[in-house]
């Protein structure tokens, strides 16, 4: 088995501010991906990472960077955080492009 | 396009009842179908997935769906719930033909289960 891992768990911030998220795997699963939780809209695609150093946009890229230095480890930068922005961040895990999904517990967004 | 609808937001039961949430999709290569559950405060858990073979899948705590290709739909089912079950239900959709590993969610269904 194996788990994700999301630091921090809450994070609240300014609008403008550059705020970062990060996930770790112990799964030593290749791909990896960012989404995005709003409530009444299901989950969106930020980025993902199909190995270490690649990136790959998806849906709802814009206003976000994302880094994958390690195998292990990707994060993801909000660039300007918007005023009364609320969500959740998701970040799963995966074998290859098609397999399942691992999921960790989220981290949850707040912007005054 | 790739999609997936989930036509109940909310789905209220009694405990011991059976259910049924649905979920279809449309896409144009071959799909492999998830549902998945989302517990308070939690990420999403995988209940389970068809790839391919028989039609009707098992999943985890009593759980099954069934993949019927003429309807593109993959409804899940359980026999009996119990109250620990509620929880948001959440259909997706991957597949083999050109994908790059995207996963196409619904929007999600509450399941409520009242004592």
């Amino acid at each position: 088995g194996g788990i994700i891992t999301q630091t921090p768990k809450f994070l609240i911030g300014q609008e403008g501010q550059k705020l970062t998220l990060k996930c770790q795997q112990n799964f030593n699963h290749d791909t990896m991906y960012w989404y995005r939780q709003d409530s009444g809209k299901g989950l969106r695609l930020i980025y993902y990472s199909i190995t270490e150093n690649d990136l790959q946009k998806g849906d709802l890229s814009e206003g976000y960077d994302a880094s994958r230095e390690k195998k292990s480890s990707f994060s993801l930068t909000v660039t300007s955080a918007q005023k009364n922005e609320m969500a959740v961040f998701l970040c799963a895990s995966s074998i290859k492009n098609q397999d399942t999904q691992y999921f960790g517990p989220g981290t949850r967004l707040l912007v005054l | 396009a790739q999609s997936v609808t989930q036509p109940d937001a909310r789905v209220t039961v009694s405990e011991g009842a059976s259910l049924q949430l649905r979920c279809k999709y449309s896409y144009s290569g071959t799909p492999y179908l998830f549902w998945y559950v989302q517990y308070p405060r939690q990420g999403l858990q995988l209940l389970l997935k068809y790839y391919s073979g028989d039609p009707v899948v098992q999943g985890v705590n009593g759980f099954e769906a069934e993949f019927i290709k003429s309807n593109s739909s993959f409804h899940l089912r359980k026999a009996s719930v119990h109250w620990s079950d509620s929880a948001v239900y959440f259909c997706a959709v991957s597949g083999i033909t050109g994908n790059t590993g995207k996963l196409i969610f619904g929007l999600g269904t509450t399941l409520q289960v009242q004592p």
